[in-house]
């Protein structure tokens, strides 16, 4: 196991379309976390989950947006009815128990451009 | 809610050192982190204190002092592949929402 494996690393969409990312963590950590990235700016936080159980998710993840990880080892995240403002580079994150979510393994990253 | 404040940019001499400073606000504080960003890379974790101090890892060592609220990241003998962005995260308010600064670009010049 290399690392954090996200897919697609850039997808062009059209607004009003659904687009769904998907990450598979490193694969015996059981914290996956999922931010969002413009340019200039830190990774905002998104969701999190510990094994399958999604355990926070910020209220930046409008009804558009789900996240789910059914067995605890991939995750997908999917936006519905894109929008222009939809446009970012979404990274996954995941980190072993123990680290507390400080010392987090990223992903390249899915750039996502929403015309 | 909570906050991380950043120098967005700093200048640097290839072999010098460099302080790069984060104040934070923040519920329910555990700890503050420092992640490291080429453009178009993955931020790539530098080092975490939790406790009032200095944490020395190479070339790079990170402080922090809880009751000011500060933490800094020191770079010394500056090489041109530090130039990246640097984030200070900080963990707090839900228990596992790590929550990110703007960032400082750092340009190491020759």
């Amino acid at each position: 196991d290399t690392g954090v494996s996200q897919d697609p690393r850039h997808k062009i969409t059209k607004r009003g379309q659904n687009v769904t990312f998907r990450c598979d963590p490193i694969s015996e950590h059981n914290r996956l976390y999922w931010y969002r990235q413009t340019l200039g700016q830190g990774p905002e936080f998104l969701t999190y989950f510990q094994n399958e159980a999604q355990l926070e998710k910020s209220r930046l993840l409008s009804d558009r947006f789900s996240a789910e990880r059914p067995k605890g080892s991939f995750s997908t995240l999917e936006i519905q009815r894109t929008e222009q403002g939809d446009s970012a580079m979404y990274l996954c994150a995941s980190s072993p128990d123990g680290t507390g979510g400080t010392e987090a393994f990223f992903g390249q990253g899915t750039r996502l451009t929403v015309v | 809610g909570q906050s991380l404040e950043q120098p967005s940019e700093v200048t640097a001499v290839e072999g010098a050192i460099v302080q790069i400073n984060c104040t934070y606000q923040t519920s329910g504080f555990y700890g503050l982190s420092w992640y490291q960003q080429h453009d178009g890379g993955a931020p790539t974790f530098l080092s975490y204190n939790a406790l009032d101090g200095l944490e020395e890892t190479g070339r790079f060592s990170s402080f922090l002092s809880r009751s000011d609220s500060y933490g800094y990241l020191l770079l010394q003998e500056l090489q041109m592949k530090d130039s990246a962005s640097y984030f200070c995260a900080a963990r707090g308010g839900g228990y596992q929402k790590v929550t990110f600064g703007t960032g400082t670009k750092l340009q190491v010049i020759p």
